[in-house]
């Protein structure tokens, strides 16, 4: 069993559609937990970043942390073609650095 | 630009080659880390540094691949006698250790196939 799974979809919702994206994991070591979005061909970049359990909004973007149920989610409000991207969750121990431990990744697809 | 920057973006080798990347992280970060990413996985950790200082290898990086980092700026991944297998992206990232909240920046990554 992987450390972190994440269904790697894909997933295509029409624009405007809420999406919610999730990552379970086994390690209850993990504090830090990540967003990452990955357009083809591209390096991750940091989305939203949360610290624990608890809720974090950015934007359209919403982070959701359950470390009672292992569990992570990233909501996407309004969603727009743009944001058509590989969704990476990531989690770390207690440096919040140092062997970030990646899920597979889910491709969404948000259709005009 | 003033991000992780990584060269070549894109190395196709014939399968026993040596192979050289390079990779300049954002210039006050202090840790570096490699990683490599297969087609449809999210990366996956090869090893990292603090400052020029190799702190940690993963068990993914066998005897044919050596990173430095000499003066504690750039990095070098080199892997000797490449095989197929070899094949993916590789991406390296930064970061400030001494921040509360250490976020990894990554580069653009360097493409590596290996015929």
């Amino acid at each position: 069993q992987k450390e972190v799974e994440q269904d790697p979809g894909p997933l295509s919702v029409p624009e405007g559609a809420i999406v919610s994206l999730n990552c379970t994991y086994s390690n209850s070591a993990f504090q830090y937990f990540m967003w990452y979005r990955q357009y083809s061909r591209k390096g991750p970049e940091l989305l939203m970043y949360t610290y624990s359990s608890g809720n974090k909004e950015d934007g359209r973007f919403t982070a959701q942390v359950d470390k009672s149920s292992k569990y992570i989610s990233l909501f996407i409000r309004d969603s727009q073609p743009s944001d058509s991207a590989t969704y990476l969750c990531a989690m770390s121990g207690n440096t919040g650095g140092f062997k970030t431990i990646f899920g597979a990744g889910t491709r969404l697809f948000v259709k005009a | 630009d003033t991000g992780v920057s990584q060269d070549p973006r894109h190395k196709i080798t014939k399968r026993g080659q040596n192979v050289t990347f390079r990779c300049d992280p954002i210039s006050e970060h202090n840790r570096l880390y490699w990683y490599r990413q297969t087609l449809g996985q999210g990366p996956e950790f090869l090893t990292y540094f603090q400052n020029e200082a190799q702190l940690e290898k993963s068990r993914l990086l066998s005897d044919r691949f050596s990173a430095e980092r000499p003066k504690g700026s750039f990095s070098t991944l080199e892997i000797q006698r490449t095989e197929q297998g070899d094949s993916a992206m590789y991406l390296c990232a930064s970061s400030l250790a001494s921040s509360a909240q250490e976020t990894q920046y990554f580069g653009p990554g360097t493409r590596l196939l290996v015929l």
